[in-house]
């Protein structure tokens, strides 16, 4: 079992939905959960950081943490074209705070 | 303006030829790391560094060194690259430990 693990997709909304990506770890002591955009060609970008259960929203994204289920998602509200990227979930591994683990990424595409 | 640099951008070398990526940064933080993403794999840790003369191991370290010598520059080292060498590498630079990094543009390394 990969220790941060994401659908790949593709996943495909249409312009103005709400686009839902999901991750699950398998340290149940982590603690921080991240969330990443990398555009085509470019670096990852941090855009969510969620260290407690429960919802944070930042504008139109809003992530959610369950620790008793070890799942994190990110809701992008409002979906733009420019929102197509694929989104990487990153997680501290229990007793590393110096060690971020990361998804292989879900590729989202948003349709005008 | 606050960035993480890397060089080369890109680079093609030959199998044994020694190569070092430089990397630097300009936001004062701490903490540095080197990933390799590869397709289907994802962001895999290299190297990380705390902080000056304190460097440890990431998930993949086999065939590279790096160095802290300064808190603003982390390269990395390939003394005798291989073919299973050729990725895109990024740098990436933290106030908070591992968490909330900052990544470079990334360098494409190819090994004939």
């Amino acid at each position: 079992q990969k220790e941060v693990e994401q659908n790949s997709g593709p996943l495909s909304v249409p312009e103005g939905a709400i686009a839902s990506l999901n991750c699950t770890y398998s340290d149940r002591g982590s603690q921080s959960f991240f969330w990443y955009r990398q555009y085509s060609g470019k670096s990852p970008e941090l855009i969510m950081s969620i260290y407690s259960n429960g919802d944070k929203e930042d504008g139109r994204f809003t992530a959610q943490l369950n620790k008793a289920s070890q799942y994190v998602s990110l809701l992008i509200r409002d979906s733009q074209p420019s929102d197509s990227a694929t989104y990487l979930c990153a997680v501290n591994r229990v007793g590393s705070a110096r060690q971020l683990t990361f998804g292989s990424g879900t590729q989202l595409t948003v349709l005008p | 303006e606050a960035q993480v640099t890397q060089n080369p951008r890109y680079l093609i070398t030959v199998t044994g030829k020694k190569l070092t990526v430089t990397c630097s940064q300009n936001m004062n933080h701490e903490y540095m790391s080197w990933y390799r993403q590869d397709p289907g794999l994802g962001l895999r840790q290299i190297y990380y560094s705390m902080n000056v003369e304190v460097t440890d191991k990431g998930d993949v370290p086999e065939g590279y060194k790096v160095s802290r010598k300064e808190k603003r520059n982390f390269p990395l080292i390939l003394e005798s690259p291989s073919p299973n060498q050729t990725s895109l590498y990024f740098c990436a630079s933290s106030p908070k430990r591992a968490g909330e990094l900052f990544f470079g543009e990334g360098s494409r390394l190819t090994v004939l």
